[in-house]
């Protein structure tokens, strides 16, 4: 079964300093990943995608990395802002039809 | 948000009565979608469509009904059929394609009592 798994469920940061989200996933065969942010009560933004052969994407302050190998992927924050609070979404589709699964994200907190 | 707009931003109705969610996008994109977020969950696919005329169920598409007749516009209704219908509903658009970027809209948080 296609799954995606995200953690830690929540976090909270103080501003300035870095950070780490995961995402762990089955989906297979595997077409590509994205990272979308969301704020409370809006809809998801993308952030960043990847496919098979690429290992690290940054936007920004967010640097994405990918290991197909493993089926795992992070979200790097950098120097975070009060504005970086919001949930952040792993999407993950399969190549073979539009199966697209979404993890239940990590809500971040960014407190000044 | 990206072309695409969502109305109301919150609805609420009583139980067992039928309720209609607006999703309109200007983005000249064939496939439209309708997602359903509960706290803790990810987002579960309720019905899409890939062109006009023409749509099909997602993962929890029972309770739910939805129509296509015009490229720009994908109404969601939610029947009083739906046992848990409290939540918030998010409508997305994209290109025709396997695994392409969905321009999501600003969402409806529907409550029923």
């Amino acid at each position: 079964k296609n799954q995606v798994e995200q953690s830690p469920q929540s976090l909270i940061i103080l501003e300035g300093k870095n950070c780490t989200l995961q995402c762990n996933y089955t989906v297979s065969p595997f077409s590509n990943l994205r990272w979308y942010k969301q704020d409370t009560g809006r809809g998801p933004v993308s952030l960043t995608i990847m496919t098979f052969s690429e290992n690290t994407k940054s936007n920004g302050r967010y640097t994405a990395t990918l290991d197909a190998d493993t089926k795992q992927s992070s979200l790097h924050i950098t120097a975070s802002q009060l504005s970086d609070s919001a949930s952040y979404i792993c999407v993950v589709s399969a190549e073979n039809n539009n199966d697209m699964r979404f993890g239940a994200g990590t809500r971040l907190t960014v407190k000044p | 948000d990206g072309g695409i707009t969502q109305s109301p931003k919150y609805l609420f109705r009583k139980e067992g009565q039928n309720v209609t969610l607006s999703c309109e996008q200007n983005l000249n994109h064939d496939a439209m979608y309708w997602y359903r977020q509960d706290p803790g969950q990810g987002l579960r696919l309720i019905y899409y469509s890939q062109i006009v005329n023409d749509f099909q169920k997602g993962d929890i598409a029972e309770g739910y009904s939805v129509s296509r007749e015009k490229k720009e516009s994908f109404p969601l209704t939610v029947t009083s059929a739906q046992k848990n219908p409290t939540a918030f509903y998010l409508c997305a658009s994209s290109i025709r394609g396997l695994g392409v970027e969905q321009y999501f809209g600003p969402g409806t948080r529907l409550t029923v009592t």
